[in-house]
């Protein structure tokens, strides 16, 4: 079975500052990873993704994401953070052995960006 | 181009009755999904479908649920009876292929069963 793990429930960051929303993963061989945002009452937005390559993922927004294999994470990260930013952040696995082809989401992460 | 389309956008039903919720994928896609987000219980995957094969069913919660994808591409999920822990925001996802390619998800359909 596939997992994903998201500790945090909100991370609360200063606008201008770096942030990082964590994440890590449990599936058998290979991963391929994403990052989706929602703002309320909004479907999901596509971020990031994966799959294989470079550790370090660009994406939409100037948002980053580093694939650590050894460690099992992919967490999310920005150099400076806009208010704009505050919105909730998925991570999802989808593995290439098992788990069919859905994605398995972590519980989100509310990210918080402050004046 | 066109996103994935879900209609309603709400839907407010009484417990016993039966709803139907729609899903446009974005043209092209082979590929659709229904996934379920509630309080409590996250995001949770519950069908898909992949051109002209068999679905993939494994994550319907009951026999009262079910879906079907007409002509590979519109997409109805069905729940029959509806109860109240049915109330959650359905989300259709479309994607090219299965494998690599990115899923894309509609603005979902906000279901309340009272």
């Amino acid at each position: 079975a596939q997992s994903v793990a998201q500790p945090e429930d909100q991370v609360n960051v200063a606008e201008g500052n770096p942030l990082t929303v964590k994440c890590t993963y449990s599936v058998s061989g290979n991963p391929y990873l994403f990052w989706y945002v929602q703002y309320p009452n909004r479907g999901l937005q596509f971020l990031l993704k994966y799959i294989t390559g470079d550790n370090l993922v660009k994406g939409s927004y100037g948002f980053e994401a580093e694939f650590n294999k050894s460690q099992t994470s992919f967490h999310l990260k920005k150099p400076s953070a806009l208010v704009s930013d505050s919105a909730l952040y998925f991570c999802a696995v989808r593995g290439l052995t098992g788990g069919g082809n859905k994605l398995t989401f972590g519980t989100g992460t509310q990210l918080k960006v402050e004046l | 181009g066109a996103g994935v389309s879900q209609s309603p956008s709400n839907k407010v039903t009484e417990k016993g009755k039966d709803v139907e919720l729609r899903c446009d994928p974005i043209s092209g896609h082979t590929a659709l999904y229904w996934y379920r987000q509630s309080l409590g219980q996250g995001l949770e995957f519950l069908i898909y479908f992949q051109g002209n094969s068999a679905p993939d069913k494994s994550g319907l919660p009951s026999d009262r649920f079910s879906a079907e994808r007409t002509g590979g591409s519109v997409s109805t999920l069905t729940i029959q009876r509806t109860q109240q822990e049915d109330s959650a925001v359905y989300l259709c996802a479309s994607s090219f292929r299965t494998s690599q390619e990115t899923q894309y998800f509609g603005p979902g359909t906000r279901l309340l069963v009272l």
